[in-house]
């Protein structure tokens, strides 16, 4: 079973308008972090954001925000006031504690690709 | 500019061959992971060092093998190359070596087997 789920392949946004990325995870694990990474078409993996098991709080990191609701696991990325500079591919990466012993990369999502459009 | 950095950029060789992909992490940072970008398979962990000593695998074959050097940069070793093993290959490091180290990753070596 997918560990990280991103339900949406592509999105077309129109500039200056909010965006939220979905991304769904699946862990037993009480503790684990959770990222969004950005990846234009050069290549490079940008990290935006990073939000922890037992933050109260969502993370927010200037036009980045996480909308964390742990009961439905999800981290949804939201993008406020879109430029046409975000425009990449997105990816939501989960890692989990180290309860189980030893401890793991970052388990990836497919990404979603988003356009943004003047 | 992450401060993490890979060499060399872009590598083309033939089925068969061995190659090695150099990573240096960020000035500080002891930890360092190699992850593995195709199309097929998406973005795979491989490998995780701590200061020197191996701490994680994960999907890495038994044609690969990684190392970390007592100036903390590392190199991934890929033999018998396959036209499957075509790849951008990505290190990124931490600071520490737990769940809450954020991970940053370098520019990417892109590994095109002919």
């Amino acid at each position: 079973a997918q560990k990280i789920t991103q339900t949406q392949p592509g999105m077309f946004v129109q500039e200056k308008e909010a965006v939220t990325l979905d991304c769904t995870y699946d862990t037993s694990d009480p503790s684990y972090g959770l990222f969004w990474y950005k990846q234009p078409s050069s290549g490079e993996m940008i990290f935006l954001i990073y939000q922890g098991s037992y933050d109260q709080q969502n993370a927010t990191e200037g036009r980045y925000s996480l909308n964390f609701q742990k009961a439905r696991k999800s981290a949804n990325l939201v993008i406020s006031a879109s430029q046409l500079g975000d425009s990449a591919m997105y990816f939501c990466a989960m890692r989990e504690g180290d309860s189980g012993g030893g401890a793991d990369g970052l388990t990836f999502g497919k990404g979603t690709h988003l356009i943004i459009q003047p | 500019d992450s401060g993490v950095t890979q060499t060399p950029k872009h590598l083309i060789t033939a089925t068969g061959q061995r190659v090695t992909l150099r990573c240096s992490p960020r000035s500080g940072d002891l930890s360092v992971y190699w992850y593995q970008q195709s199309l097929d398979q998406g973005l795979q962990f491989l490998i995780q060092y701590y200061n020197g000593e191996e701490r994680a695998k994960g999907n890495i074959l038994e044609r690969f093998s990684a190392q970390q050097f007592p100036d903390l940069h590392s190199e991934l070793n890929l033999s018998s190359l396959e036209l499957g093993d075509s790849a951008l290959y990505f290190c990124a490091s931490s600071v520490g070596g737990g769940s809450f180290a954020e991970q940053y990753f370098g520019p990417g070596t892109r590994l095109t087997v002919t």
